[in-house]
């Protein structure tokens, strides 16, 4: 089955700095790259998600990068704010009708100092 | 458009005990999912639904664990007899097949004590 790698495992930044968040697969049949947001308590937010046939995708301070070859893809926020701290999973699946079938990474904890 | 409902949302039980959990997902989502998520890590799924069949259940503990969705709207997920090692968050999403993306619900955080 699918195995996800995330790093780095916590993330500490400063307000306004960039923070990137890596991630390798395994199964190259994987077609679907999405990114979720939890904080403390609540529901995994979907952020962003980008599918196999683009290579990056953008959507005001985030953007996400895939390299299929690689097998390895990226969450990149810049300007962060001590709103974006939280816990951030990446996740692969492979899906016709559905991509629900997640495998999840196994999250970064990010801390934006003001 | 009103999200995943789940409920309860915190259920507290003694080991040996049952205890089910159940979920509403968006409306006209035909997908559902139930994910297991412990303490500091990523969710796993447990078991996915298309409608009222289930098309994945391969991560399901079946000796303890059980769920349905019999008109393919609501499901349940039940435990019997829980042990201390469920504790966890269970969390449930939903998909449509014009979206396909999975939105979650709040989750029911057990406590098997």
């Amino acid at each position: 089955g699918e195995n996800v790698e995330q790093h780095p495992s916590t993330l500490s930044v400063q307000e306004g700095d960039s923070a990137v968040i890596k991630c390798t697969y395994s199964d190259s049949a994987s077609n679907y790259f999405p990114w979720y947001k939890q904080e403390l308590g609540k529901r995994p937010q979907l952020i962003i998600d980008i599918r196999s046939n683009v290579g990056e995708k953008k959507d005001q301070r985030i953007a996400v990068t895939l390299n299929k070859t690689a097998k390895h893809f990226s969450l990149h926020i810049t300007e962060t704010q001590p709103e974006d701290s939280a816990v951030y999973f990446c996740a692969a699946s492979y899906g016709g009708t559905s991509y629900g079938k997640l495998t999840f990474g196994q999250g970064t904890i990010l801390t934006v100092h003001p | 458009e009103a999200g995943v409902v789940q409920s309860p949302r915190y259920k507290i039980i003694e080991k040996k005990q049952p205890v089910a959990f159940w979920c509403n997902p968006i409306s006209g989502h035909n997908t559902l999912y139930w994910y297991l998520q412990n303490l500091g890590q990523g969710p796993e799924l447990l078991i996915r639904y298309e409608n009222e069949e289930a098309v994945d259940d391969s991560q399901l503990p079946k000796d303890r664990f059980s769920a349905e969705r019999l008109k393919g709207v609501d499901s349940t997920l039940k435990i019997q007899p829980a042990e201390l090692g469920d504790s966890a968050v269970y969390l449930c999403a939903s998909s449509s097949l014009t979206s396909n993306r999975p939105h979650f619900g709040s989750g029911t955080r057990l406590t098997v004590v």
